[in-house]
């Protein structure tokens, strides 16, 4: 089981730059969320996704779409970078039952120059 | 809105001392507060959950308290070793849509051998 899959790892953009950010699990969770954390901020949530076919804005969804293709993938894209989107992003999905904790993905550091 | 806050940015202690991070919310209490570990360059994992009706969750070294009138939680480390360094995240839960949790910044703890 590879758990919580992103991809790149690592990215650098130019200002007005497109890119989509993937994710991908195999934790068969209806949820799934868009992180991004930036030092002293902590984490903040971007989109969520409750199942697939629907997503929500979280916290900060300004410069950001989503996508949920499937039950498995829960994309991110910027349509036009800009530097205040330098940061690092994480993809988690969540167990709805008991403990519901949140899995995490090792991140994408995204710098947009 | 929800203000999350934890003790301190960083806290320094002594192999094998119990190591105390504090995690302050205000207005009403989550329905469960959760715990994560963050390694540098990872993405946050799980440790430990504790509801709003339960005072204290126990699992090997680690102890967590909820106290709803101090609107606080304690999350204890026992006989810390050097691998506990780590940032520890708290994240309470308010019982919304998808069950959404709110990150604080996390507390960097360092164990000294």
């Amino acid at each position: 089981n590879a758990g919580v899959t992103q991809t790149p790892k690592f990215q650098v953009l130019k200002t007005g730059q497109s890119m989509t950010l993937q994710c991908a699990q195999d934790m068969n969770h209806n949820s799934m969320y868009w992180y991004r954390q930036d030092p002293g901020m902590g984490l903040r949530l971007i989109y969520y996704s409750a199942s697939e076919g629907t997503t929500d804005k979280g916290e900060v969804p300004n410069g950001y779409n989503v996508s949920r293709l499937n039950k498995r993938e829960f994309s991110l894209r910027l349509e036009s970078a800009a530097p205040s989107q330098t940061s690092v992003y994480f993809c988690a999905t969540q167990r709805v039952a008991i403990t519901y904790e949140q899995y995490f993905g090792p991140g994408t550091r995204l710098t947009v120059t | 809105s929800q203000k999350i806050e934890q003790n301190s940015e960083a806290l320094n202690i002594q192999e094998g001392k119990t190591a105390t991070l504090t995690c302050n919310y205000t207005n009403y209490s989550p329905a469960y507060l959760q715990w994560y570990r963050q390694d540098p360059g990872r993405g946050p994992v799980f440790l430990l959950l504790i509801r709003e009706n339960e005072k204290e969750k126990r699992k090997e070294r680690l102890k967590v308290t909820f106290d709803t009138t101090l609107k606080q939680s304690l999350f204890h480390i026992t006989a810390s070793q050097p691998a506990d360094s780590a940032t520890y995240l708290c994240a309470p839960n308010y019982g919304g849509s998808q069950g959404n949790l709110i990150f604080g910044k996390g507390t960097k703890l360092s164990v000294k051998p």
